[in-house]
């Protein structure tokens, strides 16, 4: 599976958007890019994945670069309540293949 | 609503002891899998399934027993517990093999080891 490279921490202000950079310069054709957060404490949450085309539902959008080796999470407007680790994840469709979870991103939202 | 459920959220055990944590998912998910988190370091697999009365072995599966009797059920033993095996134990679930569809983890159990 392919690797991914995030910065250890970013922060952004209260309302403002969050946008958290994800990079996977060797991703193969057929492999998916999965966002999940983990609150302190709780188990990891589910957030979006897409394959190419750019992704959004009612927690974030994703976009995803043409050539497919990089790609962003935004949330539109943070709250306190988004301070959490987040995790990019690549990986080929079907769930035998491991999820397997880097250091992530720490995102504090200041208020 | 349910989802993954883990039980119990807390336990502390003496090294030696043995216990079962549990994991049942209402969602009729295939996969179900367990992983560990340590400070400091990202999620582990240590065992998963594909289906009812189907295991394998992920990264770390030392010290752990799985089994597979029901789509709903997967439970991790602890035979003989360690101090290493003091850790956050996160169960998943999802659908089957060859969809992207994602994974959904349960909340957690906190396990000490003295």
């Amino acid at each position: 599976d392919a690797k991914t490279t995030q910065p250890p921490s970013m922060d952004c202000a209260e309302g403002r958007a969050a946008n958290l950079p994800c990079n996977h310069s060797t991703i193969s054709g057929n492999e998916y890019v999965y966002w999940y957060r983990q609150i302190h404490s709780q188990g990891p949450q589910y957030i979006i994945h897409g394959l190419k085309n750019n992704e959004t539902n009612e927690m974030a959008s994703l976009i995803i670069t043409e050539d497919r080796k990089s790609s962003t999470l935004i949330l539109p407007h943070a709250t306190l309540r988004d301070t959490a680790v987040y995790y990019c994840i690549v990986k080929p469709p079907g769930a035998n293949s491991k999820l397997t979870f880097g250091k992530g991103i720490t995102l504090s939202v200041r208020p | 609503n349910a989802g993954v459920t883990q039980t119990p959220k807390f336990q502390v055990l003496k090294t030696g002891q043995s216990m079962t944590l549990q994991c049942a998912q209402d969602m009729n998910h295939e996969y179900m899998s367990w992983y560990r988190q340590d400070p400091g370091m990202g999620l582990r697999l240590i065992h998963y399934s594909v289906g009812a009365g189907i295991t394998d072995q992920g990264e770390v599966p030392n010290g752990y027993n799985v089994s597979r009797s029901t789509t709903e059920d997967f439970p991790l033993r602890l035979l003989s517990a360690a101090p290493s095996q003091t850790s956050v134990y996160f169960c998943a679930s999802s659908r089957a093999l060859w969809d992207n569809q994602p994974q959904h983890f349960g909340d957690g159990t906190r396990l000490s080891i003295l």
